[in-house]
């Protein structure tokens, strides 16, 4: 069974451009989520999706990012227009919320770098 | 808010040494999940091991333990026979009510043959 997977794994653009990130969830999992990954430091929730409802984007920067799961399967994230500090390993990861476990099952993420 | 402290940034041990790495937390949830993820060059997080709060008995898988201390809040994790491959950083989380991952800041392990 294939694991979460996400494209591309590495993307280098210029401050100011558009950028999207694509992600395909463990068939069957119904919770997404993405995060982003600073250098050195941990991960940080983003947005979650339960199907294809946004239900926690409280972290989400708004003015420049945003996020749909179109029929609760895929999921892109996008930012526009890019700023330097938004170069970091961003993270998708999908579970199986109702069952017994929790587990979030991560991708290999994309590195972003704004130069 | 939930924080998830890690107090050592790095950490080497020689080839099947143990090693423990610590994880402190804050929260005022009775029930939560508490994790170690590893985190290889890939970038892949993969889940070492698991404790649900409610659980008094410590997880364990194979050469993967952990100390749950939950009075105090805190949450080790010990690496028996350590292995080359054990080489990467770990990651303390945190999972309550919110059902979203909280992580520490990371700890870099390193084992030298």
């Amino acid at each position: 069974e294939a694991g979460v997977v996400q494209s591309p794994r590495y993307k280098i653009i210029e401050k100011k451009q558009p950028v999207a990130f694509w992600c395909n969830p463990i068939s069957g999992h119904n919770t997404l989520y993405w995060y982003r990954q600073n250098l050195g430091q941990g991960p940080e929730l983003l947005i979650r999706y339960e199907n294809e409802e946004a239900v926690d984007d409280s972290q989400l920067p708004k003015d420049r990012f945003s996020a749909e799961r179109l029929k609760g399967v895929d999921s892109t994230l996008k930012i526009q227009p890019a700023e330097l500090g938004d170069s970091a390993v961003y993270l998708c990861a999908s579970s199986f919320e109702g069952g017994q476990n929790t587990e979030a099952f991560f991708g290999q993420g994309t590195r972003l770098t704004v130069v | 808010a939930q924080t998830v402290t890690q107090s050592q940034p790095e950490m080497s041990v020689q080839e099947a040494e143990t090693v423990t790495l610590s994880c402190t937390y804050d929260t005022s949830e009775n029930n939560y999940y508490l994790f170690w993820y590893k985190q290889p060059p890939s970038r892949q997080m993969i889940l070492v091991i698991r404790q649900e709060a409610y659980k008094q008995q410590n997880a364990t898988e194979n050469r993967f333990s952990v100390n749950f201390q939950k009075a105090a809040k805190s949450f080790s994790l010990k690496i028996s026979d350590s292995q080359l491959g054990d080489t990467a950083m770990y990651f303390c989380a945190f999972e309550g009510g919110a059902q979203k991952l909280v992580f520490g800041q990371g700890t870099r392990l390193t084992i030298n043959p």
